[in-house]
Protein backbone atom coordinates (compact mmCIF):
# COMPACT_ATOMS: atom_id res chain seq x y z
CA UNK A 1 0.00 0.00 0.00
CA UNK A 2 1.67 3.17 -0.74
CA UNK A 3 1.81 5.63 1.50
CA UNK A 4 1.28 9.46 2.22
CA UNK A 5 2.86 11.40 -0.76
CA UNK A 6 4.12 14.46 -1.05
CA UNK A 7 6.22 16.97 -3.10
CA UNK A 8 7.78 18.44 -3.54
CA UNK A 9 10.92 17.29 -0.62
CA UNK A 10 13.15 20.36 -0.91
CA UNK A 11 12.53 23.50 -1.92
CA UNK A 12 14.55 27.20 -1.48
CA UNK A 13 13.00 30.22 -2.68
CA UNK A 14 13.23 33.72 -2.06
CA UNK A 15 11.38 35.79 1.13
CA UNK A 16 8.04 37.17 -0.83
CA UNK A 17 8.00 34.40 -3.15
CA UNK A 18 4.61 32.21 -3.20
CA UNK A 19 5.23 28.35 -2.88
CA UNK A 20 2.71 25.58 -2.80
CA UNK A 21 3.26 22.20 -0.99
CA UNK A 22 1.11 19.16 -2.66
CA UNK A 23 0.02 16.07 -0.48
CA UNK A 24 -1.70 12.72 -1.47
CA UNK A 25 -2.78 10.64 0.94
CA UNK A 26 -3.35 7.04 1.68
CA UNK A 27 -6.02 5.95 -0.83
CA UNK A 28 -9.49 5.82 1.56
CA UNK A 29 -8.71 8.12 4.05
CA UNK A 30 -10.97 10.41 4.65
CA UNK A 31 -9.00 13.07 7.22
CA UNK A 32 -6.13 14.89 5.60
CA UNK A 33 -3.71 16.90 8.06
CA UNK A 34 -1.21 19.47 7.41
CA UNK A 35 1.72 20.00 10.48
CA UNK A 36 4.43 22.45 10.55
CA UNK A 37 7.78 21.42 12.32
CA UNK A 38 10.27 24.34 13.49
CA UNK A 39 13.58 22.70 13.93
CA UNK A 40 14.37 20.65 17.03
CA UNK A 41 10.47 20.75 17.44
CA UNK A 42 7.78 18.56 17.88
CA UNK A 43 5.06 18.89 14.84
CA UNK A 44 2.28 21.69 15.18
CA UNK A 45 -1.21 21.63 13.39
CA UNK A 46 -2.22 23.94 10.94
CA UNK A 47 -5.39 22.64 9.61
CA UNK A 48 -7.46 19.58 9.24
CA UNK A 49 -9.36 18.19 6.53
CA UNK A 50 -12.78 15.59 6.84
CA UNK A 51 -13.15 14.80 3.65
CA UNK A 52 -13.53 18.68 1.71
CA UNK A 53 -14.38 20.44 4.59
CA UNK A 54 -11.94 22.19 6.73
CA UNK A 55 -13.17 21.32 10.66
CA UNK A 56 -9.84 22.88 12.00
CA UNK A 57 -7.93 26.07 10.90
CA UNK A 58 -7.72 27.89 13.80
CA UNK A 59 -3.86 27.79 13.82
CA UNK A 60 -3.49 28.57 10.49
CA UNK A 61 -2.02 31.99 9.95
CA UNK A 62 -4.85 33.15 7.15
CA UNK A 63 -3.00 36.06 5.62
CA UNK A 64 -0.28 34.63 4.05
CA UNK A 65 -1.58 30.88 4.38
CA UNK A 66 -3.89 28.98 2.19
CA UNK A 67 -5.00 25.27 1.74
CA UNK A 68 -7.40 23.35 -0.60
CA UNK A 69 -9.11 19.76 -0.82
CA UNK A 70 -11.38 20.53 -3.40
CA UNK A 71 -11.95 16.76 -4.46
CA UNK A 72 -11.91 15.18 -0.83
CA UNK A 73 -8.53 13.48 -1.70
CA UNK A 74 -5.35 15.37 -2.79
CA UNK A 75 -4.97 18.82 -0.84
CA UNK A 76 -2.54 21.89 -1.45
CA UNK A 77 -1.05 24.37 1.25
CA UNK A 78 0.26 27.58 -0.29
CA UNK A 79 1.90 30.77 1.60
CA UNK A 80 1.86 34.21 -0.19
CA UNK A 81 4.33 35.92 0.02
CA UNK A 82 6.69 33.91 2.08
CA UNK A 83 8.45 35.01 5.19
CA UNK A 84 12.24 34.15 6.43
CA UNK A 85 10.57 32.93 9.77
CA UNK A 86 8.14 30.11 7.25
CA UNK A 87 11.24 28.31 6.93
CA UNK A 88 10.22 24.85 8.52
CA UNK A 89 9.33 21.10 7.57
CA UNK A 90 5.51 20.90 6.04
CA UNK A 91 3.82 17.88 6.90
CA UNK A 92 1.06 16.12 5.95
CA UNK A 93 -0.94 13.09 7.53
CA UNK A 94 -3.94 11.05 7.01
CA UNK A 95 -6.03 8.67 8.78
CA UNK A 96 -9.13 6.57 7.95
CA UNK A 97 -11.60 9.26 9.78
CA UNK A 98 -14.55 6.45 10.01
CA UNK A 99 -14.86 6.53 13.29
CA UNK A 100 -16.02 9.54 15.02
CA UNK A 101 -14.43 9.42 18.55
CA UNK A 102 -12.27 6.88 17.76
CA UNK A 103 -8.52 7.15 18.02
CA UNK A 104 -7.38 7.05 14.01
CA UNK A 105 -4.02 5.94 13.53
CA UNK A 106 -2.60 9.01 11.67
CA UNK A 107 0.04 8.15 8.97
CA UNK A 108 2.31 10.68 8.02
CA UNK A 109 4.33 11.86 4.89
CA UNK A 110 7.96 13.17 4.71
CA UNK A 111 7.24 16.38 4.42
CA UNK A 112 8.49 19.31 2.40
CA UNK A 113 11.64 20.64 3.91
CA UNK A 114 11.24 25.03 3.26
CA UNK A 115 13.90 27.24 3.12
CA UNK A 116 13.43 30.64 2.65
CA UNK A 117 16.13 33.08 1.98
CA UNK B 1 -4.47 23.61 27.32
CA UNK B 2 -3.36 20.08 26.54
CA UNK B 3 0.49 20.03 26.46
CA UNK B 4 3.32 17.33 25.99
CA UNK B 5 6.57 17.27 28.02
CA UNK B 6 9.50 14.99 26.98
CA UNK B 7 12.78 14.65 28.19
CA UNK B 8 15.15 16.59 26.37
CA UNK B 9 18.27 14.94 24.10
CA UNK B 10 20.20 14.13 22.92
CA UNK B 11 20.47 10.99 24.74
CA UNK B 12 23.35 8.47 23.77
CA UNK B 13 23.88 4.99 24.71
CA UNK B 14 26.34 2.08 23.99
CA UNK B 15 24.13 -0.94 22.10
CA UNK B 16 22.33 -3.49 24.38
CA UNK B 17 21.91 -0.68 26.72
CA UNK B 18 18.69 -0.04 28.68
CA UNK B 19 16.73 2.92 27.42
CA UNK B 20 14.29 5.09 29.01
CA UNK B 21 12.92 8.32 27.47
CA UNK B 22 10.03 10.06 30.14
CA UNK B 23 6.97 11.63 28.98
CA UNK B 24 4.82 13.74 30.51
CA UNK B 25 1.11 14.90 29.86
CA UNK B 26 -1.72 17.69 30.62
CA UNK B 27 -4.81 17.01 29.54
CA UNK B 28 -8.54 17.48 30.94
CA UNK B 29 -10.76 14.58 30.02
CA UNK B 30 -8.97 11.37 28.56
CA UNK B 31 -6.12 11.57 26.07
CA UNK B 32 -4.73 8.66 24.09
CA UNK B 33 -1.45 8.55 24.19
CA UNK B 34 1.48 7.84 21.16
CA UNK B 35 4.84 6.97 20.44
CA UNK B 36 6.09 8.42 17.09
CA UNK B 37 9.68 7.75 15.59
CA UNK B 38 11.36 9.57 13.05
CA UNK B 39 14.17 8.41 11.31
CA UNK B 40 16.66 9.78 9.78
CA UNK B 41 15.81 11.40 6.36
CA UNK B 42 12.06 9.29 6.48
CA UNK B 43 8.90 10.78 7.91
CA UNK B 44 6.94 10.19 11.47
CA UNK B 45 6.08 6.76 11.77
CA UNK B 46 3.89 5.53 15.13
CA UNK B 47 5.44 3.35 17.11
CA UNK B 48 3.29 2.50 19.38
CA UNK B 49 -0.40 3.72 21.20
CA UNK B 50 -2.53 3.45 24.32
CA UNK B 51 -6.20 4.43 24.55
CA UNK B 52 -6.96 4.40 28.19
CA UNK B 53 -5.70 4.10 31.76
CA UNK B 54 -3.25 1.06 32.77
CA UNK B 55 -3.09 -0.27 28.85
CA UNK B 56 0.57 -0.89 27.70
CA UNK B 57 1.67 -0.29 24.16
CA UNK B 58 4.31 -2.05 22.58
CA UNK B 59 6.34 -2.70 19.15
CA UNK B 60 9.57 -3.20 18.12
CA UNK B 61 10.65 -4.29 22.00
CA UNK B 62 9.06 -0.81 22.88
CA UNK B 63 6.92 -0.59 25.41
CA UNK B 64 5.03 2.65 27.50
CA UNK B 65 2.45 2.26 30.07
CA UNK B 66 -0.06 4.90 30.07
CA UNK B 67 -0.14 5.93 34.12
CA UNK B 68 -2.99 8.12 34.51
CA UNK B 69 -2.42 8.51 38.40
CA UNK B 70 1.62 10.03 37.44
CA UNK B 71 0.17 11.48 33.90
CA UNK B 72 3.30 9.25 32.07
CA UNK B 73 3.68 7.34 29.62
CA UNK B 74 7.23 6.78 29.42
CA UNK B 75 9.45 5.00 27.13
CA UNK B 76 11.36 1.86 27.25
CA UNK B 77 13.33 -0.35 25.54
CA UNK B 78 15.94 -3.36 27.48
CA UNK B 79 18.33 -3.64 24.72
CA UNK B 80 18.71 -0.96 22.19
CA UNK B 81 20.45 -1.43 18.82
CA UNK B 82 22.21 0.92 16.42
CA UNK B 83 18.91 0.71 14.23
CA UNK B 84 17.07 2.22 17.15
CA UNK B 85 19.05 6.11 16.34
CA UNK B 86 16.33 8.36 15.88
CA UNK B 87 14.45 11.01 17.01
CA UNK B 88 11.30 9.97 19.35
CA UNK B 89 8.52 11.82 19.73
CA UNK B 90 5.75 11.42 22.65
CA UNK B 91 2.16 12.55 21.45
CA UNK B 92 -1.35 12.65 22.49
CA UNK B 93 -5.09 13.29 21.37
CA UNK B 94 -7.32 14.79 23.48
CA UNK B 95 -9.83 12.54 24.58
CA UNK B 96 -12.83 12.07 23.49
CA UNK B 97 -11.86 13.82 20.08
CA UNK B 98 -10.95 12.03 16.73
CA UNK B 99 -8.28 14.83 16.37
CA UNK B 100 -5.26 16.25 16.24
CA UNK B 101 -2.19 15.34 17.54
CA UNK B 102 -0.19 17.34 20.25
CA UNK B 103 3.45 16.66 20.14
CA UNK B 104 6.35 16.95 22.56
CA UNK B 105 9.78 18.19 21.67
CA UNK B 106 11.02 15.35 20.18
CA UNK B 107 14.55 13.17 22.05
CA UNK B 108 16.84 12.35 19.78
CA UNK B 109 18.72 8.91 20.83
CA UNK B 110 21.96 7.64 19.07
CA UNK B 111 23.18 4.07 19.87
CA UNK B 112 26.59 3.63 19.70
CA UNK B 113 27.82 0.27 18.48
Amino acid sequence: EAGVVQSPRYKIIEKKQPVAFWCNPISGHNTLYWYLQNLGQGPELLIRYENEEAVDDSQLPKDRFSAERLKGVDSTLKIQPAELGDSAVYLCASSLGKSPGSTDTQYFGPGTRLTVL
Amino acid sequence: GDSVTQMEGPVTLSEEAFLTINCTYTATGYPSLFWYVQYPGEGLQLLLKATKADDKGSNKGFEATYRKETTSFHLEKGSVQVSDSAVYFCALTPGGSQGNLIFGKGTKLSVKP
